[in-house]
């Protein structure tokens, strides 16, 4: 099966600092990568759909210049928690998209937990 | 309206038994229509995907797909306990935006 490569699995950093969070789609190309986050004992919420060589679509409520969202090529996207919160700490999960077998499908990465202290 | 709805559970089931799970989808012009597994801490992994009306089986698992009756359902027979988990049911829009259900929280006991 297709694999999605996401770096780091785990994150602490002091507030006010950023991270970036390394999305990699391995063996095919994604012309469309999505970045959620998680709290805990809830489902998966969308924070934005990003699309190679373009700006990224942010969801309702999800601030764009604190999660930057950069899809510079096929297989890469980053998200960059600028001047991390606490109230920021989450598990934070990419996919990618490909289209085979008739289907969107997409695959997830392993998700990065993220603690800001 | 949620756009995806599924019963949170807990669902709980003994061993071997068989265990269903249901989704609704407000679309109708959803189109691909798939089933994750989340274990506690871990991200969701693919079980199966399904897009045309009927049922579809891999191994222990089968997805039935109704469209006219907008839902989309898994069965899990031969319950184990490893089978206990978090399962997500996700709908791909026309605008091929992926919609996760809650999700349904699954208890396969001894």
């Amino acid at each position: 099966g297709a694999v999605v490569s996401q770096h780091p699995s785990w994150v602490i950093c002091k507030s006010g600092t950023s991270v970036k969070i390394e999305c990699r789609s391995l063996d095919f190309q994604a012309t469309t990568m999505f970045w959620y986050r998680q709290f805990p004992k809830q489902s998966l919420m969308l924070m934005a759909t990003s699309n190679e060589g373009s700006k990224a679509t942010y969801e309702q409520g999800v601030e764009k210049d604190k999660f930057l969202i950069n899809h510079a090529s096929l297989t890469l996207s980053t998200l960059t928690v600028t001047s991390a919160h606490p109230e920021d700490s989450s598990f934070y999960i990419c996919s990618a998209e490909t289209y085979r077998d008739r289907s969107t499908e997409a695959f997830f990465g392993q998700g990065t937990r993220l603690t800001v202290v | 309206q949620k756009e995806v709805e599924q019963n949170s559970g807990p669902l709980s089931v003994p061993e071997g038994a068989i265990a269903s799970l249901n989704c609704t989808y407000s679309d109708r012009g959803s189109q691909s229509f798939f089933w994750y597994r989340q274990y506690s801490g871990k991200s969701p992994e693919l079980i199966m995907f399904i897009y045309s009306n009927g049922d579809k089986e891999d191994g222990r698992f089968t997805a039935q797909l109704n469209k006219a009756s907008q839902y989309v359902s898994l069965l899990i027979r031969d319950s184990q306990p490893s089978d206990s988990a978090t399962y997500l049911c996700a709908v791909t829009a026309p605008s091929n935006d992926m919609r996760f259900g809650a999700g349904t929280r699954l208890t396969v006991k001894p």
